[in-house]
């Protein structure tokens, strides 16, 4: 089993709606979670930072926390043609490792 | 966040060589680190680099492969010894900063091509 696991996509959403991507992460012992988007051949650029249980509101991005299912969500609202990016899921072990999942790559249809 | 740049961006190199790349950060930061991300793959943590002392590295990666400094609060430098085409990969560092230690922000990546 992976250690963080999201589902590699293409996951295709029209211009304006709802993008969904989860994630779900096997250490209980994490605390930390992060979204990262990578653009095809850019470096990852931080969205979303998440610590605790619920939800976490950044314009028109949500993350979503429930460490009793360890599961992470990003909600990406009124989706651009500008979010068609891969979508990384990280969790921190221990003091400084961040884990990556394999990354969800999205794709907004105009 | 801070400003890293990396140099080289990209670099093409024949199997046997070495290449070190840089990392540079506009201020002084807590903690950085160096990542691999193979073609169509996930970012692996290699090292964490330590100022002033020998890195730390992750299970799979060792220190005659991949030697790291880092001699100062905001520089670092990682050496891809004897490669081979499995070494080609985009090598990035992270940074991050005292009072948000949890969260780390990417250089732009060199990507390196071994034939």
């Amino acid at each position: 089993q992976k250690e963080v696991e999201q589902n590699s996509g293409p996951l295709s959403v029209p211009e304006g709606a709802i993008a969904s991507l989860n994630c779900t992460y096997s250490d209980r012992g994490s605390q930390s979670f992060f979204w990262y988007r990578q653009y095809s051949g850019k470096s990852p650029e931080l969205i979303m930072s998440i610590y605790s249980n619920g939800d976490k509101e950044d314009g028109r991005f949500t993350a979503q926390l429930n460490k009793a299912s360890q599961y992470v969500s990003l909600l990406i609202r009124d989706s651009q043609p500008s979010d068609s990016a891969t979508y990384l899921c990280a969790a921190l072990q221990g003091a400084q490792k961040l884990v990556f999942g394999q990354g969800t790559r999205l794709t907004i249809n105009p | 966040s801070a400003v890293i740049s990396q140099k080289p961006s990209r670099d093409i190199c024949q199997r046997g060589t070495s290449l070190t790349i840089q990392c540079q950060v506009d201020s002084q930061v807590t903690m950085m680190f160096w990542y691999r991300q193979q073609p169509g793959q996930s970012l692996t943590l290699i090292a964490t680099a330590n100022q002033g002392s020998e890195a730390t590295y992750e299970s799979g990666f060792v220190i005659d492969k991949f030697p790291i400094s880092r001699p100062n609060l905001t520089f670092s430098t990682l050496t891809v010894s004897n490669m081979s085409p499995e070494d080609s990969s985009i090598y990035l560092c992270s940074v991050s900063r005292t009072g948000d230690s949890d969260t780390q922000y990417f250089g732009p990546g060199t990507r390196l091509t071994v034939l």
